[in-house]
């Protein structure tokens, strides 16, 4: 059964640098997302991206978060200058088309700023 | 803005009892919802997703329903194993195109 892809599983950074974190969606899907979770806490909406650009974004996606779609397979989220608070369980989803459709989850990426 | 809220937070039980676990929102207008299931440290696996217009949703020994005039779902597990213990959680999509998340409940089902 076609799954969602992360790598790395875990990823420790210092403080300062930057990460990007990498997803292969299901290869037929059109929807990308990147959610967030840190420890204890909900699930988080960062963003989501069709059609080769971000169509919605939340308030913690801010100036040291970006997304790209370098080619016709990988999803990636670039975080500029890592803090510490950044530290969290980052998935990623997709979905096929638009409308009523369920997302499909990533394993995560755990990302430790020290 | 839409608050999504589980109870319990945490719940404990012997095998092969039936039980529920429930979400609540605040704002009815919701395009559809979906029930994870959250193994310790691992990703979200998407168990049921009942649109708008659905009153129920199952699969296996779990059912889910829906009633959004009083802003609730529940999940019923039948018969549970220790397999199932997990944290559940529920999500809900409005009119954006995001997943909005709730507490979760963390459940245990001992031998």
């Amino acid at each position: 059964e076609p799954e969602v892809t992360q790598t790395p599983s875990h990823q420790v950074t210092q403080m300062g640098q930057e990460v990007i974190l990498r997803c292969v969606p299901i290869s037929n899907h059109l929807y990308f997302y990147w959610y967030r979770q840190i420890l204890g806490q909900k699930v988080e909406f960062l963003v989501s991206f069709y059609n080769n650009e971000i169509s919605e974004k939340s308030e913690i996606f801010d100036d040291q978060f970006s997304v790209e779609r370098p080619d016709g397979s990988n999803f990636t989220l670039k975080i500029r200058s890592t803090k510490l608070e950044d530290s969290a369980m980052y998935f990623c989803a997709s979905k096929q088309r638009t409308g009523g459709e369920e997302q499909y989850f990533g394993p995560g990426t755990r990302l430790t700023v020290t | 803005k839409q608050e999504v809220t589980q109870i319990p937070a945490a719940l404990s039980v012997p095998e092969g009892e039936n039980l529920v676990l429930n979400c609540s929102f605040t704002d009815s207008a919701i395009y559809n919802l979906q029930w994870f299931r959250q193994d310790p440290g691992k990703g979200l696996t998407s168990l049921l997703l009942i649109q708008s217009s659905q009153r129920e949703q199952t699969s296996g020994r779990l059912n889910a329903s829906l009633d959004k005039s009083s802003g609730r779902s529940t999940l019923y597990i039948a018969a549970s194993q220790p397999g199932d213990s997990a944290t559940y959680l529920c999500a809900l999509k409005d009119n954006t195109d995001k997943l909005i998340f709730g507490t979760g409940t963390r459940l245990q089902v001992f031998p």
